[in-house]
């Protein structure tokens, strides 16, 4: 059972163009919502996270969007660059507990 | 500061084989977790490891195992490796308290490649 689900599976953007990644989860007891963003042949790093308690979260060109009564949480990208170009996992936790992650979007920004 | 650090990057085994990875965690985390990547999939997670004892186990089969030692250092062993353990294999560490454990720091990853 998959409790995390993430969409798109890949994405291709240009520069400079608005990069949207989209996850939906089933467990209501996670409170605890990253994006973690990998590059090729190397581990996934902490991008921005988020909790319940807020319904959107800025760190420079990128934002977390949330909405509690969907499941749902997404990830835009502003002004997308060719070096944001890598893998997207999204995740899901609760307190203590450990990450459940989506399958992962490849994001391509295209110069 | 040194951040999560795994050896080795690379193996391969053959089936029936057994495996040890290590980790070593960032400086001042306590807690060492691993996942398993299988290519073109999202990590999974295997188990979890806190004051030397495994506080948390997801759906693996008891092939896989690990140990945690008092410098927070942590091994990850499978025996009786199948074709369908070749992935990359992650430690995470992290610090208690609070929230922080979901604030998770990825090594890079042993690839292992079984044949």
């Amino acid at each position: 059972q998959q409790q995390v689900k993430q969409s798109p599976q890949s994405l291709i953007v240009q520069k400079g163009g608005i990069s949207i990644i989209n996850c939906a989860y089933e467990n209501t007891a996670f409170d605890y919502f990253p994006w973690y963003q990998q590059f090729p042949g190397k581990g996934p790093a902490l991008l921005i996270a988020i909790r319940p308690d807020v319904s959107e979260k800025k760190e420079g060109r990128f934002t977390i969007s949330f909405n509690k009564s969907a499941k749902q949480f997404s990830l835009h990208i502003m002004d997308s660059q060719p070096g944001d170009s890598a893998t997207y996992f999204c995740a899901a936790s609760k307190g203590y507990s450990t990450l459940t992650f989506g399958k992962g979007t490849m994001l391509l920004v295209s110069p | 500061d040194a951040g999560v650090t795994q050896s080795p990057t690379h193996l391969i085994k053959t089936r029936g084989q057994q495996v040890t990875l290590r980790c070593s965690p960032k400086s001042g985390h306590d807690t060492v977790s691993w996942y398993q990547q299988a290519l073109g999939q999202g990590p999974q997670f295997i188990f979890q490891y806190y004051e030397e004892e495994e506080r948390q186990r997801g759906n693996f089969p008891d092939r896989f195992s690990g140990h945690q030692f008092p410098n927070y250092s942590s091994e990850l062993n499978v025996n009786a490796l199948l074709l369908g353990d070749s992935a990359l294999y992650l430690c995470a560490s992290s610090s208690t308290g609070g929230y922080k454990t979901g604030e998770l720091f990825f090594g890079e990853g042993s690839r292992l490649t079984v044949l």
